[in-house]
């Protein structure tokens, strides 16, 4: 079964801290996103990557970098967390073709809390 | 951004057909139409996806009006397990903008 696999369920950081989201997938896929996903604002766009070493800014890229090094790892990088950072992150991954006629394969997600 | 309207919440009973609507009134030519299902605690699962044409995979059925301005989802028998947020997407090159879904409830 396919896989997309996101490093932590449940994170608890402190303002300021400097927070990696890992997310890795097995389908050997060259789109991969990252999603925030807030009560009433439905899921929101952070980042994606067609491959490796490139990256496209979302909706809602600030405060937020990204890192592909590798073609099945896609980290999300907090570089100083704020309390409005507190959310559940969605990884998500597609293969060649974008989205329009693919599906996208999601992770359970981390729900990031920001003290 | 191309917007869809759905109901807030549903309720369907086991073991029946289920039909979610969606309204999609701004959609463009080359928007497709996507569903995925939210479980608690879990990431959106796809569920099928079309253009123009009535699609059939294993999970559902995806009905599109010949205008293309709505759509609905058939689940063809409810199982407790479908008790999800069910979102009706409209997609254009790389962007999923999820609303806020419909709620659907199944009694047993």
């Amino acid at each position: 079964d396919v896989k997309v696999t996101q490093s932590s369920r449940y994170l608890v950081k402190r303002t300021g801290e400097k927070v990696f989201l890992e997310c890795v997938q097995d389908m050997d896929h060259e789109n991969m996103f990252w999603y925030r996903q807030d009560p009433g604002l439905g899921l929101r766009l952070i980042y994606f990557s067609y491959d490796v070493k490139m990256k496209e800014k979302g909706d809602i890229p600030e405060g937020y970098s990204v890192s592909r090094e590798k073609k099945e790892r896609f980290s999300l990088i907090l570089e100083s967390a704020s309390t409005n950072q507190t959310s559940m992150y969605l990884c998500a991954s597609s293969s060649l073709g974008g989205v329009a006629n693919e599906k996208l394969f999601f992770g359970s997600g981390t729900q990031l809390s920001v003290l | 951004d191309a917007k869809t309207t759905q109901p807030n919440s549903m309720e369907s009973n086991e073991e029946e057909p289920v039909h979610l609507p969606c309204n999609h009134s701004t959609i463009s030519g080359t928007d497709y139409i996507h569903w995925y299902r939210q479980l608690p605690s879990q990431g959106p699962e796809y569920v099928i996806h079309g253009l123009t044409s009535n699609v059939n995979n294993r999970m559902a059925s995806l009905a599109i009006a010949e205008d293309r301005k709505s759509s609905t989802l058939i689940l063809h028998r409810a199982t407790l397990r479908d008790a999800a947020v069910y979102y009706c997407i409209l997609v254009y090159g790389n962007k999923l903008v999820f609303g806020a879904g419909t709620i659907l409830r199944v009694k047993s």
